[in-house]
């Protein structure tokens, strides 16, 4: 079975600044994707950012990044130049190739402060 | 602007009663995910699908929860009869379904809150 643990249930980032959000996974299974998802005070679930087990570079798209590191089992997302409406929730995720089911871990709630 | 929509967004029931939650997943899509959050469990997979046919439902309570994909455009979620345990948002995601040299995307749709009074 697939586990994510998220380690930080709130973190508070100053508007501008870098952040970090971990993400630790376990499975045995050595085909499987990452994925990050935000989650705004309204609700949706917005998807942010893949990365599969076998990519040989880290993902990026615009302002997120994946920071994968296999062998730690890690998959840390890094927000550039933190905004005020990247206030939200953020969940990371796991499936496996050919099992689209999604893991979750339990989240972490972000803050920017003006 | 493809997404998956979900009816109703908003549920207030009382325990008992029937309730039915549809989503309409992205056009050409084939997989179909039925998901609850709450507070207590978090995120957790109730059903799935792929190309109709339902490949896992051990999520789901079966005595009183029941999922169908009556055509590819439409994808429903029954609880019969609704308790309170029940109260949650339910969400409907859908992937183009890579295979098994892949996995996919997942698109969420807004989401169902369940309140059953």
């Amino acid at each position: 079975a697939q586990k994510i643990t998220q380690t930080q249930p709130g973190m508070f980032v100053q508007e501008k600044e870098a952040v970090t959000l971990d993400c630790t996974y376990d499975t045995s299974d050595p085909s499987y994707g990452l994925f990050w998802y935000k989650q705004p005070s309204s609700g949706e679930m917005i998807f942010l950012i893949y990365q599969g087990s076998y990519d040989q570079q880290n993902a990026t798209e615009g302002r997120y990044s994946l920071n994968f590191q296999k062998a730690r089992k890690s998959a840390n997302l890094v927000i550039s130049a933190s905004q005020l409406g990247d206030s939200a929730m953020y969940f990371c995720a796991m499936s496996l190739f050919g099992n689209e089911k999604l893991t979750f871990g339990t989240g972490t709630r972000l803050t920017i402060i003006p | 602007d493809a997404r998956v929509t979900q009816t109703p967004r908003d549920k207030v029931t009382e325990m008992g009663q029937e309730v039915t939650m549809r989503c309409q997943p992205i056009l050409g899509h084939n997989t179909v995910f039925w998901y609850r959050q709450t507070m207590m469990q978090g995120l957790e997979l109730l059903a799935y699908f792929r190309n109709r046919a339902p490949l896992d439902d051990s999520g789901m309570p079966k005595d009183r929860f029941s999922a169908e994909m009556p055509d590819a455009t439409l994808a429903t979620l029954k609880i019969q009869p609704s308790e309170p345990r029940d109260s949650a948002v339910y969400f409907c995601a859908s992937g183009s379904g890579q295979g098994q040299t892949s996995t996919d995307t997942q698109y969420f749709g807004p989401g169902t809150r369940l309140t059953v009074l």
